[in-house]
């Protein structure tokens, strides 16, 4: 039961948004996000617990729509350094690991 | 110090050879994972150990078994590899969820198998 991602790609100029959207067909009870640059370890971001706890960086932002099992990422004015694979995981079934979506890359150039 | 760290970090192997991975974590969290990042960058779970006890298994082969001589490591042994097995291996840890994924989860820096 992998998370959908969408979109796939965004290529984006230093200044823009970005929106990054994950969606489960089951019920969530969190939802996390990850970072991953080219050739590195993937890297936490936020994760957003029912309820509407948040954990994670201050400037990233994200939602979390429980009744639609939905999550979005916002990232705003986007910097070089945003560059990387974007992934969202949400709990296996027994709730003992992260099933990742495939991902979204997003380019950020100047 | 580094928080999760895996050895070798570049592994080129023939096909029907036994290999090994190493990872250990200076965090004391009480559950590790594998993963595994196939060309197309989707990362699957292999395993996960929680408290030196398996507590999933993927639908991966039986030519794969993690070894956790203790909680701060989660080895992984790899039998008659085959071309299909190249991808990067990551080991993670997390703190003990209770059941839940509500805290974050460290990634070693990954182990590239290449199997020719």
């Amino acid at each position: 039961q992998q998370p959908v991602q969408s979109p796939q790609a965004v290529i984006l100029r230093e200044g823009e948004d970005a929106v990054i959207n994950c969606s489960s067909s089951k019920a969530l009870y969190s939802v996390h996000w990850y970072r991953q640059k080219h050739g590195e370890a993937p890297v936490f971001l936020m994760i957003l617990l029912k309820g509407g706890e948040q954990k994670g960086h201050e400037k990233i932002s994200a939602s979390f729509n429980e009744k639609k099992q939905q999550s979005s990422l916002y990232l705003t004015a986007s910097q070089l350094s945003y560059s990387g694979t974007y992934f969202c995981g949400t709990e296996n079934q027994a709730g003992t690991a992260l099933i990742f979506g495939k991902g979204t890359t997003l380019s950020v150039s100047s | 110090d580094t928080a999760v760290s895996q050895t070798p970090k570049y592994l080129v192997t023939q096909m029907g050879n036994d290999k090994s991975i190493k990872c250990e974590q200076n965090l004391g969290h009480d559950t590790m994972y594998w993963y595994k990042q196939d060309s197309k960058k989707f990362l699957k779970i292999m395993f996960s150990y929680n408290n030196k006890e398996l507590i999933i298994n993927e639908t991966v082969p039986n030519r794969f078994s993690p070894k956790s001589p203790d909680k701060a490591h989660l080895n992984l042994h790899i039998n008659s590899l085959e071309l299909g097995d190249s991808a990067v291996y990551f080991c993670a840890s997390s703190q003990d969820f209770r059941g839940r994924m509500n805290t974050e989860a460290f990634f070693g820096q990954g182990t590239r198998l290449t199997v020719v």
